[in-house]
């Protein structure tokens, strides 16, 4: 079972770009991941699944603002042209079959 | 347009039970594996519990296995959590889930608004 590590907090201006980052657990680098939103009191929202590769697929209606790469055991979520309904929280999932994990979850502040 | 509406969620003394309702829309609710994933107040989100499309296999986290019950009813198409001895760290938001696939091992690709579950005296 992987773990996931997620920084806790990360900050940037409107209309900055960020990259936040989501870390597989030693042997689990081949691992594709997903990454979804979570807007203050909503429910989260699924933004894409990220692969090894660097490949991704995006949810229905996510805009191309939202990017996602990968290295290694890392996993990347980049925010461009930021505004300020992107700040919310971020979460990473991995999955087993019959098993899922989060990560910590990343709150995004727009400054 | 495809939904997830979360029900059920209420009030309950530690040691009581609750039944959960997500009733799902927009989809051939058949075809795909669900999942009720949880989050206490100010924290992240935690898994509790998934079946697969045709309700045959279903797996629950370590926290809930042996108190929590998933199952779903597909001519209602309606996914079911039956919680049972509750206590007071089960006090969360319950979301459904839904997988893009029949068989549980993926990502969710759609979530519902969640319904809150207090637990407390």
């Amino acid at each position: 079972q992987p773990v996931l590590t997620q920084s806790p907090s990360a900050s940037a201006s409107l209309g900055a770009s960020v990259k936040l980052t989501c870390t597989l657990s030693s042997g689990h680098s081949s691992y594709a991941i997903a990454w979804h939103q979570q807007q203050p009191e909503k429910g989260p929202r699924y933004l894409m699944k990220l692969y090894s590769d660097g490949s991704h697929r995006k949810g229905d209606g996510i805009t191309d603002r939202f990017s996602g790469s990968s290295s290694g055991a890392e996993r990347y979520l980049t925010i461009s042209s930021l505004q300020s309904e992107d700040e919310a929280d971020y979460y990473c999932q991995t999955w087993g079959t019959g098993s899922v994990v989060f990560g910590g979850g990343t709150k995004l502040t727009v400054l | 347009e495809v939904q997830l509406l979360e029900s059920g969620g209420g009030l309950v003394q530690p040691g009581g039970s609750l039944r959960l309702s997500c009733a799902a829309s927009g989809f051939t609710f058949s075809n795909y594996a669900m999942s009720w994933v949880r989050q206490a107040p100010g924290k992240g989100l935690e898994w509790v519990s998934v079946i697969s499309g045709s309700g045959g296999s279903t797996y629950y986290a370590a926290s809930v296995k042996g108190r929590f019950t998933i199952s779903r009813d597909n001519s209602k198409n309606t996914l079911y959590l039956q919680m049972n001895s509750l206590r007071a760290e089960d006090t969360a938001v319950y979301y459904c889930a839904k997988y893009p696939v029949t068989i549980p091992n993926d990502a969710f690709d759609i979530w519902g608004q969640g319904t809150m579950v207090t637990v407390s005296s």
